[in-house]
């Protein structure tokens, strides 16, 4: 157990609705990362919040938006989805960058379906 | 854009073989990590090298970082059934706070 929560576990809906992934970080971690991993591939970065505020921006479409709150949990939002967006959406946190390297540890995961 | 070229991308051995699984890119990076994701789980972070030429141990499994900081080696020995997974390489920019995740090899250990 990484210490990284996400919910729901598992999302199934239709094309063109919208839906909210949740994240919470381990304890004490300020930054929070998303990404995708669509079937038999690797992760895409998509987007990376550090204490509430948008730090980087990866492979993220407009149709997906994120932020994260003063609890330093984060949600990221999808929109009129599209089957193509049928993935696993990891969320990863990790401390402080420590000006050489830092680990990210990732949350269980959330499989969205799109229908 | 810094890349990640993971080979090879699929890898199928017998128990007890030995393997090695690359890392390449032609950017320099600060960090190198490995993680290993079982099919529907998240991945688990296995190992940070940050030295050019820099080596770790965990059991069988050897990491390597390259001299120049561009490329890195995974090396498992006597390869188990439990070895099996996707292993993803992740490099770290300096000063971008962002790791660059390779596409992974997706390694199978038949019994």
């Amino acid at each position: 157990d990484s210490g990284v929560t996400q919910t729901p576990k598992h999302l199934i809906t239709a094309t063109g609705q919208r839906v909210t992934l949740r994240c919470s970080p381990r304890s004490g971690d300020l930054s929070v990362y998303w990404y995708q991993q669509s079937l038999d591939q690797g992760l895409q970065f998509l987007i990376q919040y550090y204490n509430g505020e948008e730090r980087a921006k990866g492979n993220i479409l407009e149709r997906f938006s994120a932020q994260q709150f003063p609890d330093l949990h984060s949600e990221l939002n999808l929109s009129s989805l599209e089957l193509g967006d049928s993935a696993l959406y990891f969320c990863a946190s990790s401390s402080r960058w420590a000006g050489s390297f830092y680990e990210q540890y990732f949350g269980p995961g959330t499989r969205l379906t799109v229908t | 854009t810094q890349l990640l070229e993971q080979s090879p991308q699929f890898l199928s051995i017998q128990e007890g073989e030995n393997l090695t699984v690359y890392c390449n890119s032609s950017s320099v990076f600060s960090s190198l990590q490995w993680y290993r994701q079982e099919p529907g789980e998240d991945p688990v972070l296995l190992v940070t090298v940050v030295t050019g030429g820099e080596v770790k141990k965990l059991k069988r499994l050897t990491f390597q970082f390259g001299d120049a900081r561009k490329d890195s080696s995974l090396h498992i020995t006597a390869a188990q059934p439990g070895d099996t997974g996707l292993y993803l390489c992740a490099g770290g920019i300096q000063g971008a706070q962002k790791l660059v995740f390779g596409q992974g090899t997706r390694l199978t250990i038949n019994p």
